[in-house]
């Protein structure tokens, strides 16, 4: 019954590697959105996602490719993981203008 | 200046105690808030909406100041299980989420 699930949920991999993690909602919204949350505890917007098309893009290094199949999946590629990459990014869906539901996070650590 | 600004703290309490967090923000355009918990190394999730009339939900009040771009959260009666980092978000073209306010509370 998860409504906003994310796979992994921990991922540890090496620099230079390429990754993705998966997300799926099962609430009908059709808002997606990717969160990084760093060190310092900061939740940081990435990517934004309407009815599977690109709304929001933030200033993300181009290393990071977002893609939606669907309105209920919002994936997350990165290329050459770096050690800076290291965080927790959590997907999260929401209504059209309104409050998000977030998953559980996937804890990336870059070694 | 950042979009969406909060005290860190931590905040530490006691049990019982009344406790209260502000949050300010740059955008006059915002257009809804709310208030969200974050436990150690889980996801946010939404506490409450924050509405221009004041809203309440048990212990805790939530309370919008549009004129001085505002929002506070007061909680009473401080449990243990509020232990938490409370982050106040700020709707605009997207969700912008303050740095949070950690709360300790102790027996």
């Amino acid at each position: 019954d998860t409504a906003v699930s994310q796979t992994p949920k921990y991922l540890v991999t090496q620099m230079g590697n390429d990754k993705s993690i998966k997300c799926e909602q099962n609430l009908g919204h059709d808002t997606m959105y990717w969160y990084k949350q760093d060190s310092k505890k900061f939740l940081k917007i990435m990517f934004s996602y309407n009815n599977k098309e690109l709304i929001i893009n933030e200033t993300v290094p181009n290393r990071f490719s977002p893609k939606s199949p669907d309105k209920a999946h919002l994936n997350l590629h990165i290329n050459s993981l770096e050690l800076g990459d290291s965080a927790v990014y959590f997907c999260a869906s929401s209504p059209t203008n309104t409050e998000a539901f977030f998953g559980q996070g996937t804890r990336l650590t870059v070694v | 200046r950042k979009e969406v600004e909060q005290d860190p703290g931590p905040f530490n309490v006691p049990e019982g105690a009344t406790v209260a967090f502000n949050c300010t923000y740059s955008n006059s355009a915002s257009q809804s808030f709310f208030w969200y918990r974050q436990d150690c190394r889980k996801e946010p999730k939404l506490l409450m909406s924050v509405y221009s009339s004041g809203n309440e939900d048990g212990r805790f009040t939530a309370q919008l100041n549009r004129a001085s771009q505002y929002i506070s959260l007061l909680i009473r009666d401080s449990k243990l299980s509020d232990s938490a980092t409370y982050l106040c978000v700020v709707l605009t073209d997207k969700l912008i989420f303050g740095t949070g306010t950690r709360l300790q509370v102790f027996p």
